[in-house]
């Protein structure tokens, strides 16, 4: 079956710091891989997706490239900010339009 | 475009109970999925309409159930209302257009005590 797999969190960062938030994940077929923010309160906001192997997807400095061969999708960005603090999750959509998410990973940034 | 909205944002019922929530989707958007987040989890799905039919469901039981109307608007119930069934219930839609996305709710907090 399909299942997503991301890191624990909380991860906990100053600002200006070095993001990566690892995500594998189990699939048939060929699934489209999505990033999605969460803000306290608020409901999900698409970051970033990437439909094919070796696509990248980015967005407000975030980075994804979808890695079919070890099956991950990890988030990074280069220097994080405040604003930046949210939950995160790694998603795949299965050829059904199904959403299978992760488990999220919260991310705390320090001034 | 206008956003997805649902409605109510909070709501509060008793244990056996029933409750609907609303989502109201964008003008064209055939397609419209509910999904459960509980607390410190990711979304499951619920199930998915298209074109007012049901063409997909996850492992909820029958007491979730849906529906979506022609003007784009779209129902969740659900009846014998549990504990468990506390979370915050999204909805998302998309039109039927290729590679076009998925627009998500911010969601109904329901908590049922």
């Amino acid at each position: 079956g399909n299942s997503v797999t991301q890191m624990e969190g909380p991860v906990t960062l100053s600002e200006e710091a070095f993001l990566t938030i690892n995500c594998t994940y189990t699939a048939t077929g060929y699934p489209s891989l999505f990033w999605y923010v969460q803000y306290p309160g608020e409901g999900l906001q698409l970051l970033l997706k990437a439909t094919k192997a070796d696509d990248k997807g980015s967005n407000k400095g975030f980075e994804a490239t979808y890695r079919k061969e070890t099956t991950s999708f990890h988030l990074e960005k280069g220097s994080v900010q405040v604003s930046d603090s949210a939950v995160y999750f790694c998603a795949l959509r299965d050829n059904f339009n199904k959403f299978y998410f992760g488990s999220g990973t919260k991310l705390n940034v320090k001034p | 475009e206008t956003g997805v909205t649902q409605s109510p944002t909070h709501l509060i019922k008793t244990r056996g109970q029933q409750v609907t929530l609303r989502c109201s989707s964008q003008s064209g958007h055939n397609t419209v999925s509910w999904y459960q987040q509980a607390l410190g989890q990711g979304p499951q799905f619920i199930f998915q309409y298209y074109r007012e039919e049901e063409n997909g469901r996850g492992n909820f039981p029958p007491r979730f159930s849906g529906l979506q109307f022609p003007n784009y608007s779209s129902e969740l119930n659900v009846n014998a209302l549990e504990l468990d069934d506390s979370a915050l219930y999204l909805c998302a839609s998309r039109r039927d257009r290729r590679n076009y996305g998925y627009t998500f709710g911010s969601g109904t907090r329901l908590t049922v005590v």
